[in-house]
């Protein structure tokens, strides 16, 4: 158990729905980030909040629409997805400052049919 | 923008040999190079860190080396397990706040018993 917990650990949905992932962390943490995980890439960063704020965006399209109402919850909200974005989305946290590491949530497995 | 390149992709050890895993980075001014396990089905998890003051860190069965100079820096896991079965994922960064992570490709480890 790191600490972060992500919902729901599994999402098929069609490309016309909405839906939204849940991440919440534990750890007192005050940076937030989501990552994709797609089969053979490397870790993508899509989003990262720091101190609520968003501070990145790596050009990820507007169909994913992240919100972060405290430092506690991150929320990535989907709407008219591809079927390839299909992929593990991860949360992670971190305490912000010299050496600090991410602990990662177990992630979301989304299916986009 | 940082450039992370982990090799090999694949490994396969016998239980009880060692394995190593490198990576090289690009940006001269990272200075924070954590270590990730991905076990099945779970998110990564940071398994040793190491700053760029260091030129060595070990615990226990696991160590890693940095070469600032040729930056480059390697994962050695000595006397390998089957529980040591997993992908591995290297990164660096430059510490800010919201302190985010450039990641390799990640390496499948598999420890045949």
């Amino acid at each position: 158990e790191t600490g972060v917990t992500q919902t729901p650990r599994h999402l098929v949905m069609g490309m016309t729905n909405k839906k939204s992932l849940k991440c919440e962390q534990h750890l007192g943490h005050n940076a937030m980030y989501w990552y994709k995980q797609s089969a053979k890439k490397p870790l993508e960063l899509m989003f990262v909040y720091s101190l609520e704020e968003r501070v990145e965006n790596n050009s990820v399209p507007s169909r994913f629409s992240p919100e972060c109402p405290n430092s506690s919850h991150l929320f990535l909200h989907l709407h008219t997805l591809q079927p390839e974005d299909s992929a593990l989305y991860l949360c992670a946290s971190s305490q912000g400052g010299i050496g600090t590491e991410a602990f990662f949530g177990q992630g979301t497995r989304l299916t986009v049919v | 923008g940082e450039n992370v390149e982990q090799h090999p992709s694949t490994l396969s050890v016998q239980e009880g040999d060692s394995a190593v895993i490198k990576c090289t980075y690009s940006d001269s001014a990272s200075n924070y190079f954590p270590w990730y396990k991905q076990e099945l089905g779970k998110g990564p998890q940071l398994i040793i860190d190491i700053r760029s003051n260091v030129g060595e860190k070990k615990d226990q069965r696991i160590a890693v080396t940095l070469n600032k100079t040729a930056k480059h820096f390697s994962l050695h896991i000595t006397e390998t397990q089957p529980e040591d079965s997993a992908v591995y994922f290297c990164a660096a960064r430059f510490n800010t706040n919201a302190g985010k992570s450039t990641f390799g490709d990640g390496t499948t480890l598999t420890v045949k018993p």
